[in-house]
């Protein structure tokens, strides 16, 4: 039964960088698509991007290029979404699922991450 | 960008009640479209992927249908763990959700 567990809850100041770990469990670290979808306090869904654990590519939304990046870390199966150039608005549950087709079937716990000065 | 558009915002039923959930796309997104439904205090949970399938473990009241630009999400019978938020998902091009449709207890 695979697993994705996230890193605790960070708080940061504006302009600062937060780097968000996600472990996979339970299976082989081969060939999953883990995404990143984000959830502001008592808002919807929003979609980051996403990374192959195998060969390491990425994709991001618009509204994420050049402010954040994703990697892997094969050797403990887990992999990191960093954002730079935290704002306010960045407040938000940030959470890693695995994508199975066209939709994400596991979910990490979530991550809050809290911007503030 | 493709927006989906969820309606109703709210959905006020009783448990046992059929509950019908809509999801519209500014464009066409062929039959990939998933549904998750989301507690408070909790990740969301996929349901219903590729318009019409469930996920393992959904039981078969919740069926999806729809193809192109509207999608429908149908709860047959409202069990009283269905009352939640529940969000529409498009992979046609890039990824995005829909606002989403809450569920309350009438």
């Amino acid at each position: 039964q695979v697993q994705l567990v996230q890193s605790g809850a960070e708080v940061k100041k504006p302009g600062a960088s937060v780097k968000v770990s996600c472990k996979i469990s339970g299976s082989t670290f081969t060939n999953y698509d883990i995404n990143w979808v984000r959830q502001a306090p008592g808002q919807g869904l929003e979609w980051l991007g996403w990374i192959n654990s195998n060969s390491g590519y990425t994709g991001f939304a618009q509204q994420f290029e050049g402010r954040g990046t994703m990697t892997r870390n094969t050797s403990i199966s887990t992999v990191y979404m960093e954002l730079s150039s935290l704002r306010s608005d960045d407040t938000a549950i940030y959470y890693c699922a695995k994508r199975m087709g066209d939709a994400f079937d596991i979910w990490g716990q979530g991550t809050m991450v809290t911007v503030s000065s | 960008e493709i927006v989906l558009t969820q309606s109703p915002a709210t959905l006020s039923l009783s448990p046992g009640e059929r509950a019908t959930l809509s999801c519209r796309a500014s464009q066409s997104v062929s039959t990939y479209v998933a549904w998750y439904q989301q507690k408070p205090g909790q990740a969301p949970r996929l349901l219903i992927y590729d318009t019409s399938n469930r996920a393992p473990g959904i039981p078969p009241r919740f069926s999806g249908s729809g193809s192109g630009t509207d999608f429908t999400l149908t709860i047959s019978s409202l069990d009283p763990e269905d009352f939640a938020v529940y969000y529409c998902q498009q992979r046609r091009d890039w990824l995005t959700f829909g606002g989403g449709t809450k569920i309350e207890i009438k």
